[in-house]
């Protein structure tokens, strides 16, 4: 079973607009955390936001923030007034427990159209 | 800050031939890993390394070798590449091996493809 399942390949977007990037996880583990990173055409990773499982607050970094839905295993990247640089590939990832990887999801390619 | 540096960018190499990824982090970090990344997909974890002098597989580390050369190198070998290891190779570390948050750096990455 997948444990990051990311169900968007692809979204266009208007510039300006909100923008919600889906990421359903599946763990027994009471204890994880979750990641997003943005990958850009030139290939590098780059950290957005993350969420651990016991936090309390949804968190938030300038445009981003993440709705954490921990009973339904979600945890959506909201990306508010979105710009022309947004264009990428978004990755969720997930880290259970004591286990040292990150599961990734299979990324949704996001292009914003001027 | 350098970060993470990661060598070569690009390769092309022949089935069969062998070769070295480097990687060296600067911020002093005691775990490291390498993750292979193939189209249309997340990253998979190949090798890890939780601190120095000591190396742990992943999830995918069939065909690879890794050595912790000290606490701010660790390379990734290919004995005898083939087609199916084409892909793109992030090195990353962080200060502990749990890492929360902005607590992992990822290096730039290394497009290999093999012919």
């Amino acid at each position: 079973a997948q444990k990051i399942t990311q169900t968007q390949p692809g979204m266009f977007v208007q510039e300006k607009e909100a923008v919600t990037l889906d990421c359903t996880y599946d763990t027994s583990d009471p204890s994880y955390g979750l990641f997003w990173y943005k990958q850009p055409s030139s290939g590098e990773m780059i950290f957005l936001i993350y969420q651990g499982s016991y936090d309390q607050q949804n968190a938030t970094e300038g445009r981003y923030s993440l709705n954490f839905q921990k009973a339904r295993k979600s945890a959506n990247l909201v990306i508010s007034a979105s710009q022309l640089g947004d264009s990428a590939m978004y990755f969720c990832a997930m880290r259970e427990g004591g286990n040292y990887q990150l599961i990734w999801g299979a990324g949704t390619k996001l292009i914003i159209k001027p | 800050n350098a970060g993470v540096t990661q060598t070569p960018k690009f390769q092309v190499l022949k089935t069969g031939q062998s070769m070295t990824l480097q990687c060296a982090q600067d911020m002093n970090h005691n775990s490291m890993y390498w993750y292979r990344q193939d189209p249309g997909m997340g990253l998979r974890l190949i090798y890890y390394s939780a601190s120095e002098g000591t190396t742990d597989k992943g999830e995918v580390p069939n065909g690879y070798n890794v050595s912790r050369l000290n606490k701010r190198e660790f390379s990734l070998r290919l004995e005898s590449a083939a087609p199916s290891q084409t892909s793109v190779y992030f090195c990353a570390s962080s200060e502990w091996a749990l890492p929360t948050g902005n607590t992992i750096y990822f290096g730039e990455g290394s497009w290999l493809t093999v012919v």
